[in-house]
Parts: structure tokens; C-alpha cells; sequence
């Protein structure tokens, strides 16, 4: 079975700062990854993705994450926080293989941005 | 491209009573999912329609909950009897194509409160 764990249930970075939030997966196949974002009361929406092309990927809003196979890790990072980058970010996976598009979430980490 | 609207975004109802929740997903993706998720969690899948057809029901919580796709295009999910357990906001999802790497579109979730 596929899961994702985030390390971090919050974190807390200054603005300018790095943001770096952690994604740990395990897959029995190879992944596809995804990073979401959700603002408060809302629904989400996709920071990036990871389907086995380049390992480097680069989203909306300067994220970006790597993808190591050696270390089962899928990192988001940002060179430098903003205030609006505030909010709960997931990490999920599906299956590479069969046609269901299943994501399963990890359980979030609220990053808040401090001035 | 409108999005996935749902509706309504709020509903609060006494327990033991039924609710429905309606989704439109974006236009032309054939695939629609729902999504249940909890303070502090990450979204959890219930089920999905490749079409009209309901591809997977097995995480469907209970038999209190069922959905529908009668014609391909909107959804429903009903919960009948409902609990304080219930309480939760209701995600809406949506695909285009079969890959699993495709990207799903949420919308903004309907919350729901039991009281």
C-alpha cells in the first residue's frame, strides 16, 4: 500500500527565509508525487508534481521539489517566504500503474511566516 | 474553465437527519472523485466515477453513504442518518484522461456539521 509522511505537523519560518517541508513516501511501484496547497476554508490546489520525468520540479508561487529515490523523499522548498505563503501544504502519491487516479494525502504541515 | 463548484459550501443539520452534497466538476473531465477530510488530516479518498460508472465504492465509510453520476456530468453524495461523526468538510474532485499522473482539480468542499 502507498503513503506519504510529512515530517512536521508546523513550521515556522521568518519571511525571506527557506521554507523546506518534508515528504517521505512509500510505494510498492514507482510514484507519482504531488505537493497541494490549502488556504483556510478552502479546497486545494496543486503546487506541483512529480511523474517520473525530470527529478527537479518546479510549481506555481517559486516551490519547487526533488524527487530521491534513494531516500524515498519528495522535499518542498522555496528559497524565500513570502506572508501569502502561509497556509497548509500536503504531500500525496498514486500508483504509477492501473487506471485509478487515487491520491493518498499525507496529514499537512501548516507553515506560518513570520515578519 | 469554471472550476469545480460545490454546493452548498455550508450545511449544518441535526442528527439522524439525511444531506446531499453536489458537485460540478470541470467541464469535460470524465473523472469525479469525492474526498472526506477531518481537522488536522489530510483528505481521504471515498470513491470515484470514470464517467457514469462508480469505479470504486469499497471506501465509501459506511452503507449511511452513497453517491451518484447519473449522467456523466454532476455528482451527488448523499449521508443518510447522520452522525457527529459526519461532521467533516466534503471534497470534489476532478480529472481529465486515465493516467494516473493526470492532474485532479478540487473545488473549495462542503463543509458539514452534525449536530
Amino acid at each position: 500500500a502507498q503513503s506519504v509522511t510529512q515530517l512536521g505537523s508546523h513550521v515556522s519560518v521568518s519571511e525571506g527565509a527557506l521554507v523546506l517541508l518534508r515528504c517521505n513516501y512509500s510505494s510498492s511501484v514507482p510514484p507519482y508525487l504531488f505537493w497541494y496547497v490549502q488556504y483556510p476554508n478552502q479546497g486545494l490546489q496543486l503546487l506541483l508534481k512529480y511523474t517520473s520525468a525530470a527529478t527537479l520540479v518546479k510549481g506555481i508561487n517559486g516551490f519547487e521539489a526533488e524527487f530521491k529515490k534513494s531516500e524515498t523523499s519528495f522535499h518542498l522548498t522555496k528559497p524565500s517566504a513570502h506572508m501569502s505563503d502561509a497556509a497548509e501544504y500536503f504531500c500525496a502519491v498514486s500508483e504509477m500503474t492501473g487506471s485509478a487516479s487515487k491520491l493518498t494525502f499525507g496529514t499537512g504541515t501548516r507553515l506560518q511566516v513570520t515578519l | 474553465d469554471t472550476g469545480v463548484s460545490q454546493n452548498p459550501r455550508h450545511k449544518i443539520t441535526k442528527r439522524g437527519q439525511n444531506v446531499t452534497f453536489r458537485c460540478d466538476p470541470i467541464s469535460e473531465h470524465n473523472r469525479l472523485y469525492w474526498y472526506r477530510q477531518t481537522l488536522g488530516q489530510g483528505p481521504e479518498f471515498l470513491t470515484y466515477f470514470q464517467n457514469e460508472a462508480q469505479l470504486e465504492k469499497s471506501r465509501l465509510l459506511s452503507d449511511r453513504f452513497s453517491a451518484e453520476r447519473p449522467k456523466g456530468s454532476f455528482s451527488t453524495l448523499e449521508i443518510q442518518r447522520t452522525e457527529q461523526g459526519d461532521s467533516a468538510m466534503y471534497l470534489c474532485a476532478s480529472s481529465l484522461g486515465v493516467g494516473s499522473g493526470n492532474t485532479i482539480y478540487f473545488g473549495e468542499g462542503s463543509w458539514l456539521t452534525v449536530v
